[in-house]
């Protein structure tokens, strides 16, 4: 069955460092994707970046990269020169290119960034 | 292209009534997915509809259904609501169909409280 695994429940960051949110993954897929999403405390749920498991080069979105090790099954989110809008919920989440199964989602990781 | 747009945005219900929440994707998304989202449970799959048909189904009792219209608009039901079906219900679309695996954009929330 998949699985996706968010080690850190919360982080506490100062403005301006660079912070990395832990992803790991269990799939027998061959084809899958893998996301990030961002949940302020308005609820919505932002888009950030996907990284698909054939790209050899890890996806990068403007302050947003995915450090991607298939062999270690982590896909971790750096956030470069982090900012007080980084103050988010964020989610990593996986689904198959089949479509068979559904999408699913870590349990998440608050994110805090200080001033 | 407007986004992803969900009504009513709050709802207060009594238990044992039934509620309907809509879901319009973004123009041109064929896929409409729906989650439930608690502090408990995090994000939880509801059901996946593609062109009118449900594609994917979670883990939840029968008490909880969905429909699709052609125009791809969703509605999910709830009968006979209890305590812990308070919630924030996220709706998602994607273009649904092709190869690749495409991420899933989310609407902005219904935020539903049974008392």
């Amino acid at each position: 069955a998949q699985k996706i695994t968010q080690t850190q429940p919360g982080m506490f960051v100062q403005e301006k460092e660079a912070v990395t949110l832990d992803c790991t993954y269990d799939t027998s897929d061959q084809s899958y994707g893998l996301f990030w999403y961002k949940q302020p405390s308005s609820g919505e749920m932002i888009f950030l970046i996907y990284q698909g498991s054939y790209d050899e080069q890890n996806a990068t979105e403007g302050r947003y990269s995915l450090n991607f090790q298939k062999a270690r099954k982590s896909a971790n989110l750096v956030i470069s020169a982090s900012q007080l809008g980084d103050s988010a919920m964020y989610f990593c989440a996986m689904r198959d290119e089949n479509r068979d199964d559904k999408i699913i989602f870590g349990k998440g990781t608050r994110l805090h960034i200080l001033p | 292209k407007a986004g992803v747009t969900q009504t009513p945005r709050y709802l207060i219900k009594t238990r044992g009534q039934q509620v309907t929440l809509s879901c319009s994707p973004i123009s041109g998304h064929r896929s409409v997915s729906w989650y439930q989202q608690t502090p408990g449970q995090g994000l939880q799959f509801l059901f996946e509809y593609f062109s009118e048909t449900q594609r994917n189904k979670g883990n939840f009792p029968g008490r909880f259904s969905g429909r699709q219209f052609s125009n791809s608009r969703s509605e999910m039901n709830v009968s006979t609501l209890e305590l812990g079906d308070s919630a924030l219900y996220l709706c998602a679309s994607d273009t649904g169909g092709g190869l690749g695996i495409h991420e899933q954009y989310f609407g902005p929330g219904t935020r539903l409280t049974v008392t």
